[in-house]
């Protein structure tokens, strides 16, 4: 069964930094590119970049380039996304999900969600 | 990068009648479309992808159409579990877009 669970929800101040995380299992997870998706509370989905774990090619919307990093530890079948100085309009709810095809060269959608990860900037 | 605007913003109907969100892009995506349904608290779910084909395990009551800027999703008969937010997703060239969604409720 394909799985993607993501760490815990993060209570956090503005200035610090942060990595939440996102396993896959159940599936060969170096083959398929993995997302991440940010929600915002009351908002829709907006997509923040992606990611292929196996050899860790990474892109990004342009309206995340530079704010935040995605990363992944094919070892550990883990995607990873951080921040180094978190503001408070980071406090959303952050999706990692897989994409529907393997080695999806063009670009896919996504058929396997992880749980989310609520990220709370307050001060 | 790519717009995609989503009509009507909430859409209230009630069990059993006929549903048609719409989808407009900004420029051409060719068919590269998807819908996706959210209820509260939960992760959203794949529902047609490359615009008109049914993700697995997707009922038959949902199809999708379109290409191009323009994209329909239509829910033929709605039952109560249909009423949720719904998204379009567009894939072209590496930047991928969402729609604002579409608020289905309960008439």
């Amino acid at each position: 069964e394909v799985q993607l669970v993501q760490s815990g929800a993060e209570v956090k101040k503005p200035g610090e930094s942060l990595k939440i995380s996102c396993k896959g299992s159940g599936y060969s997870f170096t083959s398929y590119w993995i997302g991440w998706v940010r929600q915002m509370p009351g908002k829709g989905l907006e997509w923040m970049g992606i990611i292929y774990p196996g050899d860790s090619d990474t892109r990004y919307s342009p309206s995340f380039q530079g704010q935040v990093t995605i990363s992944a530890d094919k070892s550990i079948s883990t995607a990873y996304l951080q921040w180094s100085s978190l503001k408070a309009s980071d406090t959303a709810m952050y999706y990692c999900a897989r994409h529907r095809l393997p080695d999806a060269d063009y670009g896919d959608y996504f058929d396997y969600w992880g749980q989310g990860t609520l990220v709370t900037v307050s001060s | 990068e790519i717009v995609l605007t989503q009509s009507p913003a909430t859409l209230s109907l009630s069990p059993g009648e006929r549903a048609t969100l719409s989808c407009r892009a900004s420029q051409s995506v060719s068919s590269y479309l998807a819908w996706y349904q959210q209820k509260p608290g939960q992760a959203p779910r794949l529902l047609i992808y490359d615009a008109s084909n049914r993700a697995t395990g997707i009922p038959a009551r949902f199809s999708g159409s379109g290409s191009g800027t323009d994209f329909t999703l239509t829910i033929s008969s709605l039952e109560p579990e249909d009423f949720a937010v719904y998204y379009c997703q567009q894939r072209s060239n590496w930047s991928y877009t969402f729609g604002q969604g579409t608020k289905l409720e309960i008439k």
